[in-house]
């Protein structure tokens, strides 16, 4: 099965704080996505991308920059966290059959 | 922007019981379904999908599509434990940039 790896697993910041999600995919796939995960809400779309240099707006971007430096390499970035971005990161590449492969997700809390 | 509704939001079923959950898509342009199953503290993985109009069966789980009214179901029959899951169901596209766009989930208990 693809295998797509996440880091941190668990991170706490303060208010104002800085922080970089890091996601990697060795199965050669063009599409990842970052989603984060609130009871109540399901899954949520932040950002994904197609390719190394691309980005597309998801439709929760508000508070996220996110770049994919590789095709391996997506990172979600944090530059003023909030409280209200508490919450469990999902990281996803797309494969055969448009299955989506999930990492096994960043708990991160904003004190 | 595209919604992806699910009914109920929670579900009880007893062991070989029959679970039924719903999923809408509010965009017209959504060709694909899917459904992934979340076990606590797991990721999501991919269930079943369903792009055609009509039914799908796999072991337990059977899939419904109706393009027309752009509505999705999942049945699971003789329903274990191991069931119990937050079930998610996804939509997208079939053509451009490949967004997929998921609904808050059904969360199942199948009680013994």
């Amino acid at each position: 099965e693809a295998a797509v790896t996440q880091s941190p697993r668990n991170k706490v910041t303060v208010t104002g704080g800085n922080v970089t999600l890091s996601c990697r995919q060795t199965n050669s796939h063009n599409y990842m996505y970052w989603y984060r995960q609130d009871t109540g809400h399901g899954l949520r779309l932040i950002h994904y991308s197609y390719g190394a240099g691309n980005l597309q707006i998801g439709d929760v971007p508000d508070g996220y920059k996110a770049t994919r430096t590789t095709q391996e390499d997506f990172f979600l970035l944090l530059e003023l966290a909030s409280p209200s971005q508490t919450s469990l990161y999902f990281c996803a590449s797309r494969g055969n059959q448009n299955t989506l492969y999930f990492g096994a997700g960043t708990r991160l809390s904003v004190l | 922007q595209q919604k992806v509704q699910q009914s109920p939001e929670s579900l009880i079923v007893p062991e070989g019981g029959m679970a039924s959950l719903n999923c809408t898509s509010s965009d017209r342009n959504v060709d694909y379904f899917w459904w992934y199953r979340q076990h606590s503290g797991k990721s999501p993985k991919m269930l079943m999908s369903i792009f055609s109009n009509g039914e799908k069966e796999e072991g337990r789980f059977t899939v419904h599509l109706n393009k027309a009214s752009l509505h999705t179901s999942l049945h699971i029959r003789d329903s274990q434990p191991s069931d119990s899951a937050l079930y998610l169901c996804a939509a997208s596209r079939n053509t451009g940039n490949y967004k997929y766009v998921f609904g808050a989930g059904t969360r199942l208990k199948v009680i013994a």
